[in-house]
């Protein structure tokens, strides 16, 4: 089975210019979750999708970032315009339905993303 | 905020001992518990959950919970050199996942 997969892997751009991160889940999960990860810190949420719809962007910086997940597979999330504090590692996860209100999260490998 | 605390490391042990990480949340109503390993470089990947007070199983490593004490730990035991990395402590409340720092492992053979 495959696992989720980013791309792309690394990108270097300067601040105020936009950037696009893709996320396709493993087949059959309903759940898509954004990651944002800085050095030496845990994975922080920035948005969850239940199939096509965001249920929870309550942490997502919405006057740069945006999010879409159509067709409830696929998701893409852009920064416009970059600040250097957006440098960090961007992950994908995605799980299934959960039973027992447990979601085993299974990540992509991350884009790391450098602003400078 | 919900907030998951791990112990700060680095944790060195010894090729074969065993390795003991920490992780206390502040959520009460938080209703299962996520150890991740992530290799430098890489993502994180999931060891096991729990999400019954006691002690779950699963070849070397061990998890622990206690709900009352908002307390859950790993136990890594016969420690190997593939087992250094960076362990991650998650605490699921309302759908999330919510991640301590992590505690970094070294195991010196």
């Amino acid at each position: 089975e495959a696992g989720v997969v980013q791309s792309p892997r690394y990108k270097i751009i300067e601040k105020k210019q936009p950037v696009a991160f893709w996320c396709n889940p493993i087949s059959g999960h309903n759940t898509l979750y954004w990651y944002r990860q800085n050095l030496g810190q845990g994975p922080e949420l920035l948005i969850r999708y239940e199939n096509e719809e965001a249920v929870d962007d309550s942490q997502l910086p919405k006057d740069r970032f945006s999010a879409e997940r159509l067709k409830g597979v696929d998701s893409t999330l852009k920064i416009q315009p970059a600040e250097l504090g957006d440098s960090a590692v961007y992950l994908c996860a995605s799980s299934d339905d959960p039973g027992q209100g447990i979601y085993e999260q299974y990540f992509g490998p991350g884009t790391r993303l450098t602003v400078t | 905020q919900k907030e998951v605390e791990q112990n700060s490391g680095p944790l060195s042990v010894p090729e074969g001992a065993i390795a003991s990480l920490n992780c206390t949340y502040s959520d009460r109503g938080s209703q299962s518990f996520f150890w991740y390993r992530q290799y430098s470089g890489k993502s994180p990947e999931l060891i096991m959950f729990i999400y019954s007070n006691g002690d779950k199983e699963d070849g070397r490593f061990t998890a622990q919970l206690n709900k009352a004490s908002q307390y859950v730990s790993l136990l890594i035991r016969d420690s190997q050199p593939s087992d250094s990395a960076t362990y991650l402590c998650a605490v699921n409340g309302d759908y999330k996942l919510s991640f301590g720092a992590g505690t970094t492992v070294t195991v010196r053979a």
